[in-house]
């Protein structure tokens, strides 16, 4: 089965400090893909940041890395020099080369960003 | 550009009651996908569409759900008889086929309320 576990419910952090969000997946599969998606209070999904499981490059989008460890299946989201608007519910989701745009989401890591 | 646009942002009725939930994608794109969310049960995929044809409904919970995409600008998930358990957030999101493997973009969902 392929499952996607987010083990931190909630994270907090102060403005312009780095933090760190937790993901980790279950697949079978070779050929696969790996998002993580922002879910602000007005509730809008918004994606972030997407990793094709074939490079071994970490892909970067500004202050948002991931830290991908193939072998260990953990795709972790680095948010550096974070802003009061990074605060939001962010979902670590997976799909697999076979169905690419059907998602299976973890359960979310609600971020409060500290003034 | 407009986004995905969902219809109504929240509905509140009775048990029993008939809902429809409305959603139109953004114009080209040729997937769409209803999610639920709730506390419970996180995000869910409900069905998708693929060029107005329906590719995958086994999220669907029971006869209770359908959705119809009859043309490529409008979608509708109903609920007849609708029940307490359905409160959630429905979510209506679109893509352009496998452009970009799971970048979905999602509408501001409807929030449900069965009393």
């Amino acid at each position: 089965a392929q499952t996607v576990t987010q083990s931190q419910p909630e994270m907090s952090v102060q403005e312009a400090e780095t933090v760190t969000l937790s993901c980790t997946y279950d697949t079978s599969e070779s050929d696969y893909y790996l998002f993580w998606y922002k879910q602000p209070p007005s509730r809008q999904m918004i994606l972030v940041i997407r990793q094709e499981a074939y490079k071994q490059q970490n892909a970067t989008e500004n202050r948002f890395s991931v830290n991908f460890q193939k072998a260990a299946k953990s795709f972790s989201l680095k948010i550096s020099d974070s802003q009061l608007g990074d605060a939001a519910m962010y979902f670590c989701a997976y799909c697999y080369g076979g169905a690419t745009n059907k998602l299976i989401f973890g359960t979310g890591t609600l971020l409060a960003v500290q003034p | 550009d407009a986004g995905v646009i969902q219809s109504p942002r929240h509905e509140v009725t009775e048990m029993g009651q008939e809902v429809t939930l409305r959603c139109k994608p953004i114009s080209g794109h040729n997937s769409l996908f209803w999610y639920r969310q709730t506390m419970m049960r996180g995000l869910e995929l409900l069905i998708y569409f693929n060029n107005n044809v329906p590719i995958d409904d086994s999220g669907m919970p029971e006869d209770r759900f359908s959705a119809k995409m009859p043309n490529a600008s409008f979608s509708t998930l109903k609920i007849q008889p609708s029940e307490p358990r359905d409160s959630a957030v429905y979510f209506c999101a679109s893509t352009l086929g496998d452009y970009r493997a799971g970048e979905l973009f999602f509408g501001e969902g409807s929030r449900l309320t069965v009393l």
